[in-house]
């Protein structure tokens, strides 16, 4: 079956400018997952949503940052103001439910570039 | 794709030995692990995870291995493949819904 998938897969944007990443889970899964991994790391945790909720955004580096889920379903990251800092690869998970001790399934990343 | 892991740990191995991957994990309070594998290009990509109840659990050519005691996750890959050739992240969580990750190891399988 379809995995989770996520677009743009490369976005290149300049210094300032707000991008907004899309992530499309497994359908049925009730968690979604935003991580950011750097090279030679592991993915770094963001934020992730129940349902249309948002749990936990303690990850989220700073106030530019923001995400939402508002059908349950597919999730946006948006990053206002964009910085050279935020250049990274920004991935997605889903996961059949909460609770953290179930499987997370990882999409293909976003690859963000600030120039 | 792009390269994950430029400046990872490695472990070289010939095709068909055992390969040993080990993890020092942070929390003595995390109840639950998982190993990814990363290859090139892609997402991480699940293995097998283990409970804090248990210290050995196995799966197709892949043993994990929990020590509780020292905070030590280790997976076992018998006879190394050359598809096995990878960055495998450990990761653990305890009683939240995020995974935190280890540093990863990069396996390069030599024929």
């Amino acid at each position: 079956g379809a995995g989770v998938s996520q677009s743009p897969r490369y976005k290149v944007t300049k210094r300032g400018q707000d991008v907004a990443l899309r992530c499309d889970p497994i359908s049925g899964h009730v968690s979604l997952y935003w991580y950011r991994q750097a090279l030679g790391q592991g993915p770094e945790f963001l934020t992730y949503f129940n349902y249309e909720a948002q749990q936990d955004k303690s990850g989220l580096p700073n106030d530019r940052f923001s995400a939402e889920r508002p059908e349950g379903s597919i999730s946006t990251l948006t990053i206002q103001r964009t910085e050279q800092r935020d250049s990274a690869m920004y991935r997605c998970a889903s996961s059949v439910t909460s609770g953290g001790a179930y499987e997370q399934y990882f999409g293909p990343g976003t690859r963000l570039t600030v120039t | 794709g792009e390269s994950v892991g430029l400046h990872l740990p490695t472990l070289s191995v010939q095709e068909g030995d055992n390969s040993i991957i080990n993890c020092a994990y942070s929390n003595s309070a995390s109840d639950y692990f998982i190993w990814y594998k990363q290859e090139s290009g892609k997402g991480p990509q699940f293995i097998i995870d283990i409970r804090s109840n248990m210290d050995k659990r196995q799966g197709q050519r892949v043993t994990v291995l929990l020590n509780k005691t020292v905070k030590h996750l280790s997976l076992q890959i018998a006879a190394t493949q050359p598809g096995d050739s990878a960055v495998y992240f450990c990761a653990e969580n305890y009683n939240t819904d995020k995974l935190i990750f280890g540093t990863g190891t990069r396996l390069q399988v030599f024929p």
